[in-house]
C-alpha cells in the first residue's frame, strides 16, 4: 500500500517551459521533501518543509520552488526547466517525533526528461 | 558536510551465498541514526533498517547490520541471498535533533541464480 503517491510517473517538459511535480501523503507526517536522483549518484536534497515553513538547500534555492498548501500536499515547481534538470524527482515524508523520526516514507518517483 | 560512501556500485552475488554491501560515513553531528533503504524495480525505496545504538545488531528481512562508530561504518550483510532481494540499496544518515537525510550513492544487488 503506498501511501505516498507522485503525479505523474512520467513527465516530458521542453527547454525553458516551466515543470510542476505533485506529491501527496496519508499519514499525516509534518515533514515532506523533495529529492532529485540522477544516475550513480545519490539522492540530493533540493527542499523539506516543516509543517508551513520552506527550507530550500543553499546550491539549489533559486531553481526550485514549493507550495505546501495543506498537510497531505506538496508540489516542486520549476520556472524555466533546463537539460540538467533530467532525473528522477522523490518526494518523502517523515515524522518529526516519536521512535520513528527522520524515517522517510517515499513515492515512487516522477521521471522528468527535459528535451 | 556529513556525507556517506557506498563504494560499490554492482554487486553480484549468487543465490544462497552470503553478501555485504558496504557503508561509510563521516559526520560531525553526536547523536545520529543510520539507516538502509531498498529500493526494488518500478517500486518507492522504503526503510529496510535503522539504528543509532553504537555496536549494536539489528535485523530485519534476514538482513543485518551493526553500527561501528570506532570505524564509522554501518555495513548491510545477508548469510543467504535470495533472488528476490535483487534490488538497488541506500545507506543513509540523519542528524536525529535535525530533518536533513544524506544518502549515499547506492549499491545495485543483482542475485543470479
Amino acid at each position: 500500500d503506498t501511501t505516498v503517491k507522485q503525479n505523474p510517473r512520467y513527465k516530458l517538459a521542453r527547454v525553458g517551459k516551466p515543470v510542476n511535480l505533485i506529491c501527496s501523503q496519508t499519514m499525516n507526517h509534518d515533514t515532506m521533501y523533495w529529492y532529485q536522483k540522477k544516475p550513480n549518484q545519490a539522492p540530493k536534497l533540493l527542499l523539506f518543509y516543516y509543517d508551513k515553513i520552506l527550507n530550500r538547500e543553499a546550491d539549489t534555492f533559486e531553481k526550485f520552488q514549493s507550495s505546501r498548501p495543506n498537510n497531505s500536499f506538496c508540489s516542486l515547481y520549476i520556472g524555466s526547466a533546463g537539460l540538467e534538470y533530467s532525473a528522477m524527482y522523490l518526494c518523502a515524508s517523515s515524522r518529526r517525533t516519536g521512535g520513528s523520526q527522520n524515517t522517510l516514507y517515499f513515492g515512487a518517483g516522477t521521471r522528468l526528461s527535459v528535451l | 558536510g556529513d556525507s556517506v560512501t557506498q563504494t560499490e556500485g554492482l554487486v553480484t552475488v549468487t543465490e544462497g551465498l552470503p553478501v555485504m554491501l558496504n557503508c561509510t560515513y563521516q559526520t560531525a553531528y553526536s547523536d545520529v541514526a543510520f539507516f538502509w533503504y531498498v529500493q526494488y524495480l518500478n517500486e518507492a525505496p522504503k526503510l529496510l533498517l535503522r539504528s543509532s545504538t553504537d555496536n549494536k545488531r539489528t535485523e530485519h528481512q534476514g538482513f543485518h547490520a551493526t553500527l561501528h562508530k570506532s570505524s564509522s561504518s554501518f555495513h548491510l550483510q545477508k548469510s543467504s541471498v535470495q533472488l528476490s532481494d535483487s534490488a538497488l540499496y541506500y545507506c543513509a544518515l540523519s542528524d536525529r535533533g535535525g530533518y536533513k537525510v544524506v544518502f549515499g550513492s547506492g549499491t545495485r544487488l543483482l542475485v543470479s541464480p
